[in-house]
């Protein structure tokens, strides 16, 4: 079984800062592993995804993510925000046998304030 | 390229009545899976198709059901429905069904059970 956990429900920023949100997961198996955003009343879009290689991984709208192994962890990084960046952030994993089900986080709202 | 279709958008029902919601995958893409996002629950999995057939299932009461056309477009049903039914259900298509390929959503059917 896996299980995702998004730290932060919620993380206000200015706009122009540095932002930093925090995943780790917990498998038994290998995994992959995504960050999906999610605007007000619209599906989810991919950011970006691990799923083997260079541990830093980088997405659209100049966000990346650093796969970290031993700590178990893909924190999703961007180092100046919009605040069309203000929306819901999920971190998603599938697991590495095969199987398409994506198991998510709970999400963190950004919230970017002028 | 056409993305993932969903319809309908919106939807309100009564308790106890059934609903099926349709899902049109990008073109060429043969695996279809299905989430339901509340609040409280989060994203969670239902279940995937590929080719006509269940590859896999969600923890989901027998009363959420689903199927494959032989042009991919899947449908979902959701029999005898409690005011808990009330949620964004996303379509999610894939061209394989491998963990590590990536998952197009659609914008989902906001379905309201009263």
């Amino acid at each position: 079984a896996q299980s995702v956990t998004q730290l932060d429900s919620q993380v206000p920023v200015f706009e122009e800062a540095p932002v930093e949100l925090r995943c780790n997961y917990s498998s038994s198996v290998s995994v992959y592993l995504f960050w999906y955003v999610q605007y007000p009343n619209q599906g989810l879009q991919l950011l970006l995804k691990y799923l083997s290689g260079s541990t830093l991984v980088k997405g659209i709208n100049g966000f990346e993510a650093e796969f970290n192994k031993s700590q178990t962890s893909f924190h999703l990084r961007k180092p100046s925000v919009h605040i069309s960046d203000t929306a819901e952030y999920f971190c998603a994993v599938s697991d590495g046998a095969g199987r398409r089900a994506l198991t998510f986080g709970s999400g963190t709202r950004l919230q970017v304030q002028p | 390229k056409a993305g993932v279709t969903q319809t309908p958008r919106y939807l309100i029902k009564t308790r106890g009545q059934q609903v099926t919601l349709s899902c049109s995958p990008i073109s060429g893409h043969r695996s279809v899976s299905w989430y339901q996002q509340t609040p409280g629950q989060g994203l969670q999995f239902l279940f995937e198709y590929f080719s006509e057939t269940q590859r896999n299932k969600g923890n989901f009461p027998g009363r959420f059901s689903g199927r494959q056309f032989s042009n991919s477009r899947s449908e979902m049903n959701v029999s005898t429905l409690e005011l808990g039914d009330s949620a964004l259900y996303l379509c999610a298509s894939s061209i394989g069904t491998g963990g590590n390929t990536e998952a197009f959503f659609g914008q989902g059917t906001r379905l309201t059970v009263v």
